[in-house]
């Protein structure tokens, strides 16, 4: 069962923020919120976590609602390079695992 | 730090063939994972380990096999290879603990024909 839904696709301007829309509405209180990204095949690259709180790091930033079942990932300057495939995930606090949906894939023009 | 090194990074096999890839990581993490990834689809768990010695399956576990005799090596063994095995297959990595982010290694393509 998909514990998260995202877009299928989006586009993006380069150098405007990339708003990444995340649904979530079975979250547990003990699950945390994962994005990960992929790049032409490469191996997924994590790019931020979070559990109630906004998190930001020098990647990008995470807007969980109040209600915790949706997210938004944000990339504040988008570049053609964050063209890729972007995965939210949802992991149980005694879960080691990722489970992996179909993602969003990001497109950044120029 | 290499991070997760896998080899080779592609491999044709016959149909009926075995091979074993090969995945190394010099993080010194406990957890270690084997994915798989089909075409156009999302990354889909085939085995997992806590630790040397315990391993365990995961979503597709079936035509395939695993050991961890130390830290840092999880080779994932093809016995008998089909065409449905035609895939990217990506290792990874991470601490203890689900705040631990996973590493990922860039992978191995691998046809079966």
């Amino acid at each position: 069962d998909a514990k998260t839904t995202q877009p299928p696709s989006m586009d993006c301007a380069e150098g405007r923020a990339a708003n990444l829309p995340c649904n979530h509405s079975t979250i547990s209180g003990n699950e945390y919120v994962y994005w990960y990204r992929q790049i032409h095949s490469q191996g997924p690259q994590y790019i931020i976590h979070g559990l109630k709180n906004n998190e930001t790091n020098e990647m990008a930033s995470l807007i969980i609602t109040e209600d915790r079942k949706s997210s938004t990932l944000i990339l504040p300057h988008a570049t053609l390079r964050d063209t890729a495939v972007y995965y939210c995930i949802v992991r149980a606090y005694n879960d080691y695992k990722l489970s992996f949906g179909a993602g969003t894939t990001v497109t950044v023009r120029a | 730090n290499a991070g997760v090194t896998q080899t080779p990074k592609f491999r044709i096999l016959k149909i009926g063939q075995s091979m074993t890839l090969q995945c190394a990581q010099d993080m010194n993490h406990n957890y270690m994972y084997w994915y798989r990834q089909d075409p156009g689809m999302g990354l889909k768990l085939i085995y997992y380990s806590v630790g040397a010695g315990i391993t365990d399956k995961g979503e597709v576990p079936n035509g395939y096999n695993v050991s961890r005799s130390t830290t840092e090596d999880f080779p994932l063994r093809l016995e008998l290879a089909a065409p449905s095995q035609t895939s990217v297959y990506f290792c990874a990595s991470s601490t203890t603990g689900v705040d631990s982010p996973l590493h990922f290694g860039n992978g191995t393509r691998l046809t079966v024909t």
